[in-house]
């Protein structure tokens, strides 16, 4: 079943924060996060596994509840280069799984 | 190191032709995922494959098949095309059984008429 992110498309002025969020009515073993700029492939930027941890590099980073079955993307200070869509991933828990089930996106917007 | 490769990048064709599209993954690389991109849907999975075993498949009808080789490239064939089947059909790679970190090429865009 598909995760459901939120919001759907966000526009920002450089310098301002972005949260995008990704829900699953299933229990997840993990999440993923991958951006894709227009007319590229999606990119890897991070995964979560589950116990809650949070992770992050440069000025975006993660959190994953996964009692809520929620995972949150935070986006600081938000550059030019952030604009694309956000896709987060998710991993069901139980065997055999072993894919990945993507949000719709989220498009992000920086403008200067 | 070479990344996924996808052939062709532009393929047209018309209602109720087959397309055939490959897939090169990374070396080493066991695993190839497909996934269908059409507009506003995000990426919807298709098909999986490891070690030359098709090991899952999404919500598609069986006119969506694929294959995966000894060298484990692999290629996505779409019979009795459809006006909806019109998409950006994207590979990836990853190097085990386990959903880690996919890799994807830049896609082979299909479109019916």
């Amino acid at each position: 079943q598909q995760p459901v992110q939120s919001p759907q498309a966000v526009i920002l002025r450089e310098g301002e924060d972005a949260v995008i969020n990704c829900s699953s009515s299933k229990a997840l073993y993990s999440v993923h996060w991958y951006r894709q700029k227009h007319g590229e492939a999606p990119v890897f930027l991070m995964i979560l596994l589950k116990g809650g941890e949070q992770k992050g590099h440069d000025k975006i980073s993660a959190s994953f509840n996964e009692k809520k079955q929620q995972s949150s993307l935070y986006l600081t200070a938000s550059q030019l280069s952030y604009s694309g869509t956000y896709f987060c991933g998710t991993e069901s828990s139980g065997a055999g799984s072993y894919q990945l089930t993507f949000g719709k996106g989220t498009k992000l917007s920086v403008i200067p | 190191e070479a990344g996924v490769t996808q052939s062709p990048t532009h393929l047209i064709k018309t209602r109720g032709q087959q397309a055939t599209l490959r897939c090169s993954p990374i070396s080493g690389h066991t695993s190839v995922y497909w996934y269908q991109q059409a507009l506003g849907l995000g990426l919807q999975f298709l098909l999986w494959y490891d070690e030359g075993e098709e090991r899952n498949r999404g919500n598609f009808p069986p006119r969506f098949s694929g294959r995966q080789f000894p060298n484990y490239s692999s290629e996505l064939n779409v019979n009795a095309l459809e006006l909806e089947d019109s998409a950006l059909y994207l590979c990836a790679s990853s190097s085990g059984n386990v959903a880690g970190e996919l890799f994807f090429g830049e896609g082979s865009r299909l479109t019916v008429l």
